[in-house]
């Protein structure tokens, strides 16, 4: 058990919904980062979160967007759900130091029918 | 932009037999982090080990080694002693921290098989 937590653990939804994925980092990691695994695109990072504040951005759509609340936990939306949004995603959680690293939580697959 | 790269989808090994998991990166930075991930079948992403890209020793984890070439950037995974547990997706990733962001690049995998 890494630590963080993520739920739900799966979702079916349709097209053109909207969901949301909730995240929690492990006690005392500031930094939330959110990736995309699908088969088509591999392992992508989408987007970073420190402390509230967005830090980095990676291949993450309009559609898309995330926050972290100030009690750390984050939240990555996703809209106007197209089939190829199907994906399982991760969120992982680090604290900066020498030794950052990142701990992945156990993920939310998602299937959009 | 950072490219990973593991150039074989599939490998198998014995088992307790040694097998070596290859991978290369591209990046113009000269501080970054490079890590190995296991995925099992359950999915969950797990850490296996860790280079930080200025120090020179290879880093060790139990029966997980790595062979850290710098100049040639690559980062090869060697398991010793190979146990059924091991069998899973193995990702090699790099960080950007030299360039101020910790997020990870990944290669697209290696899935291992581990023959009794």
């Amino acid at each position: 058990d890494s630590g963080v937590t993520q739920t739900p653990k799966h979702l079916i939804t349709a097209t053109g919904q909207r969901v949301t994925l909730r995240c929690s980092p492990r006690s005392g990691d500031l930094s939330v980062y959110w990736y995309q695994q699908s088969l088509d695109q591999g392992l992508q990072f989408l987007i970073q979160y420190y402390n509230g504040e967005e830090r980095a951005k990676g291949n993450i759509l309009e559609r898309f967007s995330a926050q972290q609340f100030p009690d750390l936990h984050s939240e990555l939306n996703l809209s106007s759900l197209e089939l190829g949004d199907s994906a399982l995603y991760f969120c992982a959680s680090s604290t900066p130091g020498p030794q950052e690293t990142q701990y992945f939580g156990p993920g939310t697959r998602l299937l959009v029918l | 932009a950072q490219t990973v790269t593991q150039s074989q989808p599939e490998m198998s090994v014995q088992e307790a037999e040694t097998v070596t998991l290859s991978c290369t990166y591209d990046t113009s930075e000269s501080d970054y982090y490079l890590f190995w991930y296991k995925q099992p079948p359950s999915r969950q992403m797990i850490l296996v080990i860790r280079q930080e890209a200025y120090k020179q020793q290879n880093a060790t984890e139990n029966r997980f080694s790595v062979n850290f070439q710098k100049a040639a950037k690559s980062f090869s995974l060697k398991i010793s002693d190979s146990q059924l547990g091991d069998a899973a997706m193995y990702f090699c990733a790099q960080d950007a921290s030299g360039a101020g962001s910790y997020q990870l690049t990944f290669g697209k995998g290696t899935k291992l098989s581990v023959i009794p």
